[in-house]
């Protein structure tokens, strides 16, 4: 069992905003400041979305944002468009050189 | 550009060894911290292992440790993780993944995997 929680499925129309939540249901996932998000299309592998809660990497669209309230995480995609069709995994390091990962979600644009 | 490619997965036999390799180029491989990440048929993502950049230090998820075996040769820019007593779910895509150089706590770069089916 994961100690990071994502819903195993969200949607939206194109245009439109959503956001992944990621709730950390163990304390030991070190204050839970190290986050980073993972974006997989089918057959392919991980791309870096964001990291450190709200960092995004060079080349990723503005139109990805992470935040973080309490022990939840949050992406939020806005201006959903049809290549944004993906699993996206959320990450944290623990502090104990040990990583932990979501479920992972998958987003449907309808 | 960075890269890494993946190599070494197949068809084994429980309790069978196998040793996986991944190639880097594009980036100072001898600067970052490597990862094997794997990811089972239709499941989520799971971290295996990680090797500090000069390979003084590993460490092991707890589904693996005692069984695989991290490694790495800096003056070939190559990666390795040598995996016994292969049990069925070991089965999965075996991905490798890097760190950027400092003290990060993400994966900025993953290849591409290499399949790892465990079974008689």
């Amino acid at each position: 069992q994961s100690a990071l929680t994502q819903p195993a499925s969200v949607s939206g129309s194109p245009g439109q905003s959503i956001t992944i939540s990621c709730t950390a249901t163990n304390s030991d996932v070190a204050g839970y400041i190290y986050v980073s998000w993972y974006q997989q299309h089918p057959g392919k592998a991980p791309k870096l979305m964001i990291y450190d809660v709200s960092d995004r990497p060079s080349g990723v669209s503005n139109r990805f944002s992470g935040s973080k309230s309490g022990n939840t995480a949050s992406l939020t995609i806005s201006g959903l468009q049809a290549e944004d069709e993906a699993d996206y995994y959320c990450c944290s390091y623990t502090g104990r050189h040990v990583w932990v990962f979501g479920g992972g979600t998958k987003l449907t644009v309808l | 550009e960075e890269q890494l490619l993946e190599s070494g997965g197949g068809l084994i036999q429980p309790g069978g060894s196998l040793r996986l390799s991944c190639a880097a180029s594009g980036f100072t491989f001898s600067n970052s911290a490597m990862y094997w990440v794997r990811q089972a048929p239709g499941q989520g993502l799971e971290w295996v292992s990680t090797i500090t950049n000069n390979g003084g230090d590993t460490y092991y998820a707890d589904s693996v440790k005692g069984r695989f075996t991290i490694s790495r040769d800096n003056s070939k820019n190559t990666l390795y993780l040598q995996m016994n007593n292969l049990k069925a779910d070991d089965t999965a895509l075996y991905y490798c993944a890097k760190r950027p150089p400092g003290i990060r706590h993400y994966f900025d770069c993953w290849g591409q995997g290499t399949l790892v089916t465990v079974s008689s």
